[in-house]
């Protein structure tokens, strides 16, 4: 079953609204975790390193005001994508590492994000 | 851009075939990773070859590394039209501050097995 849960898996929203996704760790406590975006037939690009108790570390060309990171909990995080534009229509994936597995990376089912 | 390059970008080939895609990437690395993606889903990782391993196989799957050429491949062996997906390729680099596990991902390769 799966170890990295994410929320919701597809969302629309209308140009200028927030969208929060939920990505969670099931059965293990994640200190870090990763948001990616993905463009269809593209790569993940990484957008930012999400760390427990402190501000995320975003990728250069990322806006932190923009994509807001939280990760208030051991076994959450959350990006919330503010102001919305169709540009940011894409699907995000969030990732953690399982240290019990020996650092395997789980991700995310992923969610579909359209900006209308 | 640091990001990786895999060829070919699509892959199409018969069912029992074998299938080989090549990542290349930039910088010095921990491991390299291989991951499976459907259309529109996660991911699923499928093998890890560390920086001080040449070769590795898991079932089906065989993942070669060569550390001085910043290059690798993944074989799979007699292909099912199961294996229809994206594979990436993906590196960890040397270095990282606590957290580990930021992965930098290759361009992709499209594979489709034909029945």
């Amino acid at each position: 079953g799966a170890v990295v849960s994410q929320h919701p898996s597809r969302v629309i929203c209308k140009s200028g609204t927030s969208v929060k996704i939920e990505c969670r760790s099931l059965d293990f406590q994640a200190t870090t975790m990763f948001w990616y975006r993905q463009f269809p037939k593209q790569s993940l690009m990484l957008m930012a390193t999400s760390n427990e108790g402190s501000k995320a570390t975003y990728e250069q060309g990322v806006e932190k005001d923009k994509f807001l990171i939280n990760h208030a909990s051991l076994t959450l995080s959350t990006l919330t994508v503010t102001s919305a534009h169709p540009e940011d229509s894409s699907f995000y994936i969030c990732s953690a590492g399982r240290r019990s597995s020996g650092n395997t990376i789980y991700f995310g089912e992923g969610s579909w994000l359209t900006v209308v | 851009s640091q990001q990786g390059e895999e060829d070919p970008q699509a892959l199409s080939i018969q069912e029992g075939e074998n299938a080989t895609m090549n990542c290349s990437y930039k910088t010095s690395i921990n491991n390299l990773q291989w991951y499976r993606q459907n259309s529109g889903r996660g991911l699923v990782h499928l093998i890890l070859i560390r920086s001080n391993e040449r070769e590795k196989h898991s079932g089906r799957l065989r993942v070669t590394l060569d550390t001085s050429k910043k290059s690798s491949s993944l074989l799979i062996t007699a292909s099912r039209a199961a294996d229809t997906a994206s594979y990436f390729c993906a590196t960890e680099g040397l270095g990282l501050t606590g957290g580990g596990n930021k992965l930098t991902f290759g361009t992709g390769t499209q594979l489709k097995v034909e029945l």
